[in-house]
């Protein structure tokens, strides 16, 4: 069946460096990709998404690409800070609109020390 | 625009009790989603709505739980009884069929003793 596989944590960095967060997925249509973030105490909130291969999705200084050859969507973030301490989840979801359902990695702890 | 609404934020109860937990979706989303979230796990689907229509159950357990969605605006989410397994986040989502992006609400965090 479809599923996300995500690098596990914790993962620890110190402020301003470089983050890389592994996510792949096995699908058997065309998928839209996801990263969902939730901080501590709240609830989910939606990072960036790509509907298709070599899509880019962007927000808040994180960047991740729609990989189709090698089924990735690695997040990325070129110098994270200590407010991007929080939980992040790879998803995908087929066949959008309202037939889809979100299915969630299990979620990478990102903890970043001053 | 207010988001997506769940309530009670924090529910503690002993097994065997029933416990009901209520979602009021962000105005003009059709779609409503309830997920449970184990602790060190991502989301998985309970049920969907389309308005008040339930369009995929099939992870409901349907022994104890049940939902509903009076009107195609808020919905409940009923357990009961509740067993110690149950303990989990809840999660409540709506979709905006504009940007087709569901909305999570902050969770109701349930504890069965």
């Amino acid at each position: 069946g479809d599923s996300v596989t995500q690098m596990e944590g914790p993962v620890t960095l110190s402020e301003e460096a470089f983050l890389t967060i592994n996510c792949t997925y096995t699908a058997t249509g065309y998928p839209s990709l996801f990263w969902y973030v939730q901080y501590p105490g709240e609830g989910l909130q939606l990072l960036l998404k790509a509907t298709k291969a070599d899509d880019k999705g962007s927000n808040k200084g994180f960047e991740a690409t729609y990989r189709k050859e090698t089924t990735s969507f690695h997040l990325e973030k070129g110098s994270v800070q200590v407010s991007d301490s929080a939980v992040y989840f790879c998803a995908l979801i087929i066949g959008g609109g309202s037939q889809g359902n979100l299915i969630f990695g299990k979620g990478t702890k990102l903890s970043v020390k001053p | 625009e207010a988001g997506v609404v769940q309530s009670p934020r924090y529910k503690i109860i002993e097994k065997k009790q029933p416990v009901a937990f209520w979602c009021n979706p962000i105005s003009g989303h059709n779609t409503l989603y309830w997920y449970r979230q184990n602790l060190g796990q991502g989301p998985e689907l309970l049920i969907r709505y389309e308005n008040e229509e339930a369009v995929d159950d099939s992870q409901l357990p349907k022994d104890r739980f049940s939902a509903e969605r009076l009107k195609g605006v808020d919905s409940t989410l009923k357990i009961q009884p509740a067993e110690l397994g149950d303990s989990a986040v809840y999660l409540c989502a709506t979709r905006d069929r504009y940007t087709d992006t569901q909305y999570f609400g902050p969770g109701t965090r349930l504890t069965v003793l």
